[in-house]
């Protein structure tokens, strides 16, 4: 039973446009969403998160989408260059714990 | 400030064989945590500590054992290696409130032949 899901497991990006990563979720009790960012050889990291009494959250050139009605989310990335290339995991917490999705490759080509 | 360290970074083990992954972090956390990742699969929770003296399993015990050492450690055993347990093993901790950020190690790569 995956709560957590990312139908994409790849994503090809041309340098400056945009990449939209999405990810879908079950459980009607999550109420905090977070995307981490995975570079080969290296652990995730933190990139951004969103709480369920928003519906957008924005840092920099990464802006992410919560729709709750339809338990969706979507990390926007404008405009995208060749660093951003890596696995997107989203996540969301239950009690002390991380569920994550099963990632999505971004690869941003010049 | 190391952030969370884990040893070794590489391991080639021989099916049967037993090792301990060693997970350290020096940021006061409360909560640590054990995940494999494998292609597909994301990351999965082997077992996790909420708090030191406290340990629960994950969504993947099955062929592993886990020790809270003190707050700072966290090691991950597997008594008798599978190929299953091919992987790489990633070690995190968090503050403790549930919206708090997780932040993992760099990762062990473990095979088992």
């Amino acid at each position: 039973d995956q709560q957590v899901k990312q139908n994409s497991p790849s994503l090809s990006v041309q340098e400056g446009r945009i990449s939209i990563l999405n990810c879908d979720y079950t459980n009607s009790m999550f109420d905090y969403f977070l995307w981490y960012k995975k570079y080969p050889a290296e652990g995730p990291t933190f990139l951004i998160s969103i709480s369920s009494i928003k519906d957008k959250n924005e840092d920099g050139r990464f802006t992410v989408f919560l729709n709750k009605s339809a338990k969706h989310l979507s990390l926007h990335i404008v405009p995208s260059q060749p660093g951003d290339s890596a696995v997107y995991f989203c996540a969301a917490p239950i009690d002390v714990k991380l569920i994550f999705g099963t990632g999505t490759r971004l690869q941003v080509f010049p | 400030n190391a952030g969370v360290t884990q040893t070794p970074k590489f391991q080639v083990l021989k099916t049967g064989q037993s090792m301990t992954l060693q997970c350290a972090q020096d940021m006061n956390h409360n909560s640590m945590y054990w995940y494999r990742q494998d292609p597909g699969m994301g990351l999965r929770l082997i077992y996790y500590s909420a708090s030191e003296g406290t340990t629960d399993k994950g969504e993947v015990p099955n062929g592993y054992n886990v020790s809270r050492l003190n707050k700072r450690e966290f090691s991950l055993r597997l008594e008798s290696a599978a190929p299953s347990q091919t992987s790489v093993y990633f070690c995190a901790s968090k503050s403790g409130r549930n919206t708090d950020t997780q932040y993992f190690g760099p990762g062990t790569r473990l095979t088992v032949l």
